[in-house]
């Protein structure tokens, strides 16, 4: 069975530091990894997408990933209170639809 | 570009009754996905859509649940005899091409109680 784990939250972080989100998945086979936010009663919207080993980086944010392990982490720079919401941590095969998790929930205070 | 469209955006129904949400995609994307959604979780696969036909199905779809695109174009996701474990949101995305290799793109969501 494919599954995503992200650590349920919530993340809480005074504004302006790091926020760091953390997802594992268990299928060696999976291709491609993305990070989503999602505010409360919205829909997900991507913010982050990344296919080979290393770092990406987008504006105030960090996608990492390491296949060996089978991880893949969010960083956000100088977190702003508008940053605060879920963050569904996806994952892809070929052939197959995004499995997420079950999200990671961040509050940033000001 | 109009983005996903859902209809409705809520539907209140009775236990036992069927209801019927509709997806229109984004207009040249032959993918299109079904996912469900409960407070906490995150959006769970149901099934999905390579222009009119249907390739993979969720074990989470059961027999009240059915799924259409006909000629590739919008989607219907039926649901009969509703229990009240079927209240949950309802996710309709859609892609260019396989996810691995293109961006999905979610609609608004139809918001279902079942009473």
């Amino acid at each position: 069975q494919k599954e995503v784990e992200q650590n349920s939250g919530p993340l809480s972080v005074p504004e302006g530091a790091i926020a760091s989100l953390n997802c594992t998945y268990s299928d060696r086979g999976s291709q491609s990894f993305f990070w989503y936010r999602q505010y409360s009663g919205k829909s997900p919207e991507l913010i982050m997408f990344i296919y080979s080993n290393g770092d990406k980086e987008d504006g105030r944010f960090t996608a990492q990933l390491n296949k060996a392990s089978q991880y893949v982490s969010l960083l956000i720079r100088d977190s702003q209170p508008s940053d605060s919401a879920t963050y569904l941590c996806a994952v892809a095969q070929a052939g197959t639809a995004l499995i997420f998790g079950k999200g990671t929930t961040l509050s940033v205070s000001s | 570009d109009t983005g996903v469209s859902q209809d409705p955006r809520h539907k209140i129904t009775k236990r036992g009754q069927n209801v019927t949400f509709r997806c229109d995609p984004i207009s040249e994307h032959n993918r299109l996905y079904w996912y469900r959604q409960t407070l906490g979780q995150g959006p769970e696969f149901l099934t999905y859509f390579q222009n009119e036909a249907q390739l993979e199905k969720s074990r989470l779809l059961s027999d009240r649940f059915s799924a259409e695109r006909p000629k590739g174009s919008f989607s219907t996701l039926e649901i009969q005899r509703t229990e009240q474990g079927d209240s949950a949101m309802y996710l309709c995305a859609s892609s260019l091409g396989p996810v691995t290799a293109e961006k999905l793109f979610f609609g608004s969501g139809t918001q279902l109680s079942v009473l």
